[in-house]
């Protein structure tokens, strides 16, 4: 079974400060790691996945299979980030690729 | 482009009645997923169809729910008869298929059972 845990459902930093979102998950296979991101009144979206090695608005994750993470970090967090971020798990199963969440993690980023 | 579109956004029950939502995923996407979304909680995924076909409904209650996608683009999600604990925001989700990860999310439809 795949399992996604996100230990921190509310997160608040001040602008400018460091930030970072924990996951961790459970998989027996090689797993497939996403965030995904819901500004207020906003459509859920994928924010990065961990095959692209990207950043995103300034955010970068690290898949750590040895702690089994994938934390969500930022250097200088800024008001816009403030959202609702979820973690994600895939199964990498071809076609029948699924998705399993976690509880995600408020992010509040204040003046 | 336009985006996944759901209806209705909002729709307020009482229990043991029916309810029934409608999702338009993007078009040419091969895979559309429904997910139930309960306060305080991650998006749990019901069931998931490529083109017409399920290709998982292993978290579907499916004493109570049931879902199509006829002719493999709109689908529709029924609650029959709802109960309390349904009360949550269904999501309809659209991917191309295969391992890019990303999938596209509509706005979801908000149920409220009283």
């Amino acid at each position: 079974a795949q399992r996604v845990t996100q230990p921190e459902k509310l997160l608040s930093v001040f602008k400018g400060a460091p930030v970072e979102l924990k996951c961790n998950y459970s998989y027996s296979g090689s797993p497939e790691l996403f965030w995904y991101v819901q500004y207020s009144r906003q459509r859920l979206q994928l924010l990065l996945r961990h095959i692209s090695r990207e950043s995103i608005k300034g955010f970068t994750a690290d898949l750590n299979k040895g702690e089994t993470s994938f934390h969500l970090k930022k250097p200088f967090a800024q008001e816009e980030d403030s959202a609702m971020y979820y973690c994600a798990l895939s199964n990498s199963g071809g076609s029948n690729y699924k998705l399993t969440f976690g509880k995600g993690t408020l992010l509040t980023v204040n003046p | 482009e336009a985006g996944v579109a759901q209806s209705p956004r909002y729709k307020i029950i009482e229990k043991r009645q029916s309810v029934a939502f409608w999702c338009n995923p993007i078009s040419g996407h091969a895979t559309l997923y429904w997910y139930q979304q309960i306060l305080g909680q991650g998006p749990k995924l019901l069931i998931q169809f490529q083109n017409n076909g399920v290709v998982d409904d292993s978290q579907l209650p499916k004493d109570r729910f049931s879902a199509e996608r006829l002719k493999g683009v709109d689908s529709t999600l029924k609650i029959q008869p709802a109960k309390l604990e349904d009360s949550a925001v269904y999501l309809c989700a659209s991917s191309l298929g295969g391992v890019t990860g990303e999938l596209f999310f509509g706005e979801g439809s908000r149920l409220t059972v009283l």
